[in-house]
């Protein structure tokens, strides 16, 4: 099976612009999460996805956002970025509602200028 | 709601000795302790995990214990070697399945 897939891999954007990243789960898993992490920070949660329904969202402002779609892939959206935006950006996906094992896919490395 | 201590936040142990870093969650209802290691530039995977119905689990070097009623869990890695240097990550899942995340312990594997 292909693994969990995320684009851009790398991103550069101007204070104040949008981004948005993408997540392709492994086939057959339904469940998307996302994280923040930043160097030397551990894993901060954002939110997951289940079934095209927002389950659960970690302790983020509302300019982070995200959606997923019926084929499971899922989208986050960052409005007016701010320097401190700048992080690794990861997604896993899981196979049910959980708690099962998450794999993670290899990241996005956002930069805010 | 769930809250996940982990410690040391840097652990640093002579090349074929044993390192144990160490976990404390608030959720009596957890029933998932999974222990992830990330090396540098690559993401996290996951290397062991236990369920609440289970006290102890090991794989080779590795090993993951529970103690349910002082809810802390460990993870133990004997024989250590350079390939286990990493940050290693534990996690408990809270009563809606999410999976709530230690700090991470840096793990240094002196030669």
């Amino acid at each position: 099976k292909a693994g969990v897939t995320q684009t851009p891999r790398y991103l550069i954007k101007t204070r104040g612009q949008q981004v948005t990243l993408s997540c392709s789960p492994i086939s057959g898993h339904r469940s998307v999460s996302w994280y923040q992490q930043t160097p030397g920070q551990g894993l901060q949660f954002l939110f997951e996805y289940f079934s095209e329904t927002q389950r659960n969202k970690g302790n983020f402002p509302g300019r982070f956002s995200g959606r997923q779609f019926s084929n499971s892939r899922s989208e986050m959206n960052v409005s007016t970025l701010e320097l401190g935006d700048s992080a690794l950006y990861l997604c896993a996906s899981s196979t049910n509602r959980g708690p099962y094992e998450q794999y993670f896919g290899p990241g996005t490395r956002l930069t805010v200028t | 709601g769930e809250n996940v201590e982990q410690h040391p936040s840097t652990l640093s142990v002579q090349e074929g000795d044993s390192a144990v870093i160490k976990c404390t969650y608030s959720d009596s209802a957890s029933n998932y302790f999974p222990w992830y290691k990330q090396e540098l530039g690559k993401r996290p995977q996951l290397i062991i995990d236990i369920r609440s119905n289970v006290g102890e689990k090991k794989d080779q070097r590795i090993a993951v214990t529970l103690n349910k009623t002082a809810k802390h869990f460990s993870l133990h890695i004997t024989e250590t070697q350079p390939e286990d240097s990493a940050v290693y990550f534990c996690a408990a899942s809270d009563s809606n399945y999410q999976l709530i995340w230690g700090a991470g312990t840096k793990l240094i594997i002196k030669p």
